[in-house]
């Protein structure tokens, strides 16, 4: 139990388009999903909290005009990184929260997006 | 603000010997706690978590972790290393109320056959 997809898991696009990246828990529901990025040979760095049915909460830093968050349901929330630029690519990781007092943090697979 | 140390950026242990890798956090409240593990361009399994109940927790693939409120310590062990163990492997910390994740640097794990 306890999946969570994420899609794409590997993406390169040209500078200046925009990406969505999808994360879904497939077998719980999920008020709270978590949105992380990992530079190469470093730790996860928390960049928001998306909320369903509520605006996203992003991290000192964090642009949030860049990076749109949307959690439409209790299953999906998705990024979009708004006029990628080559500094954008990144490791971006997924996480949903299962449910329960005591509910832990599953992560995706990640999406490796390359902007060229 | 809590935080988490992960002692040795790197650990190389041979195939069969006891893996050990180090935890310490820092809270001013009871923390709960987890280990994770990465293996290449993947995401993060939950191998343990610790969340108050018995000290000694139990997780996948044969590792356990000990909770030491006296040394602020949460240890990953596994009696046997395989192959397979070789990964990246994070501590993370979370307070009651909220939900967010504090991560450690990740260990990264090395098996010499």
């Amino acid at each position: 139990g306890a999946v969570v997809s994420q899609h794409p898991s590997w993406v390169i696009c040209k500078s200046g388009t925009s990406v969505k990246i999808e994360c879904r828990s497939l077998d719980f529901q999920a008020t709270t999903m978590f949105w992380y990025r990992q530079f190469p040979k470093q730790s996860l760095m928390l960049m928001a909290t998306s909320n369903e049915g509520s605006k996203a909460t992003y991290e000192q830093g964090v642009e949030k005009d860049k990076f749109l968050i949307n959690h439409a349901s209790l299953t999906l929330s998705t990024l979009t990184v708004t006029s990628a630029h080559p500094e954008d690519s990144s490791f971006y990781i997924c996480s949903a929260r299962s449910p329960g007092l005591l509910g832990a943090q599953h992560f995706g697979d990640g999406t490796r997006l390359s902007i060229l | 603000a809590q935080s988490v140390t992960q002692l040795g950026s790197h650990v190389s242990v041979s195939e069969g010997a006891l893996v050990l890798l180090r935890c310490n956090y820092s809270s001013s409240v009871p923390p709960y706690l987890f280990w994770y593990v990465q293996y290449p361009n993947q995401g993060l399994q939950l191998l343990l978590k610790y969340t108050s109940a018995a000290t000694l927790v139990k997780g996948i693939n044969g590792f356990e972790a000990e909770f030491k409120k006296s040394e602020t310590s949460f240890h990953l062990t596994k009696p046997s290393a395989h192959m397979s163990d070789a990964a990246e492997y994070f501590c993370a910390l979370s307070l009651f109320g909220n939900e967010k994740l504090t991560f450690g640097t990740g260990t990264r794990l090395t098996i010499i056959p």
